[in-house]
C-alpha cells in the first residue's frame, strides 16, 4: 500500500545538537516534499517546501534533503534549542492526487536544555 | 490579516447530533480543505475546494458535507455524528494550482471534537 512513515518514537536532543528527522515513502514518484511544524493544540505551520530536482534547501537552521533514489526526505535542525521542540510532519504530493496531499503522522522532537 | 480562523475550539455532541464547523480564511485563497487528525495518523483528507461553487472528497469523506458559497468561507456539516468522528479536525488553505505540493497549507487552529 502507499505510504509515509515518520519515525513514531519520540527523539530526544541534547540543546545544541543536530536533531535529525526521517520521511521515508513507497510507492510514489513525489514532485513536491513538504515539512511542517505543530505545536500542542495548534495547527501544523509550514517550514520548507523541496521539488524532486533539489538535493537539499536550507533556511536559517534548518535543512532539508529529497533522495528520490531512497524515496527519503531528512530534515536537519542545527543547534537546537529548547523551542525547537515539536511534532514534525511531512507531506507529499504525489502527482496523481488530484489536490490531496499525503502526510505521514509526525515525529516528536525534545530538546533538552 | 487573521489567515485561518476555525470555530469552535472545542465541541461535544451525542450520537446522532448534528454540527457546523465554522472556517474562514482572509488571503483570497482559491483552495479550501478539512482534515481530521487522530492519534498516531497522518493527517486525512475528508473534502476540498478549489474554488466558490466546487467541492470534492477526500480521503475519509463519508459523514461529512460541505458546500462553497463564497471565496472565504468552506462550513463542514456533520449529518449524524458518531463516536468514530471523535477527532480534531483542522481546516486549511492555499493557491490553487494544479500540484498541490508546490504550496504552503496555511492551518486553522483546530476544532476538537468529542462524541459520546
Amino acid at each position: 500500500s502507499q505510504k509515509i512513515e515518520q519515525n513514531s518514537e519520540a527523539l530526544n536532543i541534547q540543546e545544541g545538537k543536530t536533531a535529525t528527522l526521517t520521511c521515508n515513502y513507497t510507492n510514489y514518484s513525489p514532485a513536491y516534499l513538504q515539512w511542517y511544524r505543530q505545536d500542542p493544540g495548534r495547527g501544523p505551520v509550514f517550514l520548507l517546501l523541496i521539488r524532486e530536482n533539489e538535493k537539499e534547501k536550507r533556511k536559517e537552521r534548518l535543512k532539508v534533503t529529497f533522495d528520490t533514489t531512497l524515496k527519503q526526505s531528512l530534515f536537519h535542525i542545527t543547534a537546537s534549542q529548547p523551542a525547537d521542540s515539536a511534532t514534525y510532519l511531512c507531506a507529499l504530493d504525489p502527482l496523481d492526487s488530484n489536490y490531496q496531499l499525503i502526510w505521514g503522522a509526525g515525529t516528536k522532537l525534545i530538546i533538552k536544555p | 490579516n487573521a489567515g485561518v480562523t476555525q470555530t469552535p475550539k472545542f465541541q461535544v455532541l451525542k450520537t446522532g447530533q448534528s454540527m457546523t464547523l465554522q472556517c474562514a480564511q482572509d488571503m483570497n485563497h482559491e483552495y479550501m480543505s478539512w482534515y481530521r487528525q487522530d492519534p498516531g495518523m497522518g493527517l486525512r483528507l475528508i473534502h476540498y475546494s478549489v474554488g466558490a461553487g466546487i467541492t470534492d472528497q477526500g480521503e475519509v469523506p463519508n459523514g461529512y458535507n460541505v458546500s462553497r458559497s463564497t471565496t472565504e468561507d468552506f462550513p463542514l456539516r456533520l449529518l449524524s455524528a458518531a463516536p468514530s468522528q471523535t477527532s480534531v479536525y483542522f481546516c486549511a488553505s492555499s493557491y490553487a494550482g494544479p500540484q498541490r505540493g508546490a504550496y504552503e497549507q496555511y492551518f486553522g487552529p483546530g476544532t476538537r471534537l468529542t462524541v459520546t
